[in-house]
């Protein structure tokens, strides 16, 4: 039921860019994705329904192929901020249901 | 307030002691939620409430017990833990629109 995502690490050099992504075998209604920096709580990024259109803002945007049950994550000219784990999550229904995280890819972001 | 509260943030617990977790959210979400996180690993789901009634238990061990007071406050109560349920707790709330965590309660059991 996780969704899986590619790749497991990443490490850059600032003003590179990256992307990853998540796939599942069961057919999603939404994907999230997070960002989690070390000993911190997951932070929101952006959502991506069922039906819509790629989403993002400045240098990080996604893209979500229903038939295919894969969403990418873009990360574009990135920043030491852009440090941390990746998580995409899944919903598979617009009721509140279960919400299961990717695996998570972690990305390293150097000078 | 965008925040979601949860308290508290550390907590050692022998085996046979009896504790509660507590989370709170103030922006009006539907939806709560206590994920379990083990170094290096996603969140792995435990428990979903939905307008205050649990509508999820993932196959949990009975000695992780949530309760929901309000559409505001869910606690977990911890009683007989293992060495192995030592690990970050986390608390969401959601509205449909992606989910909103809390900084989490690092938990050890010893």
């Amino acid at each position: 039921q996780q969704p899986v995502q590619s790749p497991q690490a990443v490490i850059l050099r600032e003003g590179e860019d990256a992307v990853i992504n998540c796939s599942s075998s069961k057919a999603l209604y939404s994907v999230h994705w997070y960002r989690q920096k070390h000993g911190e709580a997951p932070v929101f990024l952006m959502i991506l329904l069922k039906g819509g259109e790629q989403k993002g803002h400045e240098k990080i945007s996604a893209s979500f192929n229903e038939k295919k049950q894969q969403s990418s994550l873009y990360l574009t000219a990135s920043q030491l901020s852009y440090s941390g784990t990746y998580f995409c999550g899944t919903d598979n229904s617009h009721v509140f249901n279960k919400f299961y995280f990717g695996s998570g890819t972690k990305l390293n972001v150097k000078p | 307030d965008t925040e979601v509260t949860q308290t508290p943030k550390h907590l050692v617990m022998g085996m046979t002691n009896k504790k509660s977790l507590k989370c709170e959210q103030h922006m009006g979400h539907r939806a709560m939620y206590w994920y379990k996180q083990k170094a290096k690993k996603p969140p792995e789901l435990m428990f979903v409430y939905s307008y205050e009634k649990l509508s999820i238990n993932e196959s949990v061990p009975s000695r992780f017990s949530p309760e929901c007071p309000n559409s505001s406050l869910l606690n977990l109560h911890l009683h007989a833990l293992q060495p192995e349920d030592s690990a970050l707790y986390l608390c969401a709330s959601g509205d449909g629109e992606g989910y909103t965590f809390g900084s989490g309660t690092r938990l050890t059991v010893v």
